[in-house]
């Protein structure tokens, strides 16, 4: 069966640093997608990021880019310049028919 | 905002009452999915569905159903809500090509007394 593990519950970290977290997933497939998604306190599903996994390049989406090792099944998120309103639980997921979620890491930034 | 919502937005019910949720989509996405987010379990799939009258379990089905007689509707009814079953509820759709990725409603606060 396939699993997504957020092995960060709970993470804190200062405004403008650099946070990354972390994430690992276990599958038999070859093609499949992963993605990060932001939840705020407004509890919308917000995608911050995704990546195919045919694709070596790792994506990159502003202040968000991974690090994408398939041989490893890890799919780390780092969040560059962290702002205050990065602050929201964070959730990896994996598909490649229906959606696999982590359960999540909440990250707090501190002014 | 890929044109899904969600009704009602927050019900408070009792344990053994039906209650049905409705996602609504304008998109004519093909594929729609139902979970369930309680604290330390993340999302959960409860059930989706591929296509008009097409529907498959997710991992914790039970005690719930769906149905989807048109392409902009799928349905989530709990036949006999239980205390268990108080949860935020999201739906979302997938869009198709070569992204795969989902789109989500903005959730159903559902409280079972």
């Amino acid at each position: 069966a396939q699993t997504v593990t957020q092995s960060q519950p709970e993470m804190s970290v200062q405004e403008a640093e650099t946070v990354t977290l972390s994430c690992t997933y276990d599958t038999s497939e070859n093609n499949y997608y992963l993605f990060w998604y932001k939840q705020p306190p407004s509890r919308q599903m917000i995608l911050v990021i995704r990546q195919e996994a045919y694709k070596q390049q790792n994506a990159t989406e502003n202040r968000f880019s991974v690090n994408f090792q398939k041989a490893a099944k890890s799919f780390s998120l780092k969040i560059s310049d962290s702002q205050l309103g990065d602050t929201a639980m964070y959730f990896c997921a994996f598909t490649d028919d229906k959606i696999i979620f982590g359960k999540g890491t909440r990250l707090h930034i501190l002014p | 905002d890929a044109g899904i919502t969600q009704s009602p937005r927050h019900k408070v019910t009792e344990t053994g009452t039906p209650v049905t949720l409705r996602c609504h989509q304008t998109e004519n996405h093909r594929y729609m999915y139902w979970y369930r987010q309680d604290p330390g379990h993340g999302l959960r799939l409860i059930h989706y569905s591929y296509g008009v009258k097409d529907t498959d379990k997710g991992e914790v089905s039970d005690g719930y159903s769906v149905s989807r007689s048109k392409t902009e509707d799928f349905l989530l009814t709990l036949e006999s809500a239980t205390s268990s079953q108080t949860s935020v509820y999201f739906c979302a759709i997938k869009h198709g090509g070569s992204v795969n990725e989902q789109f989500f409603g903005p959730g159903t606060r559902l409280t079972v007394l």
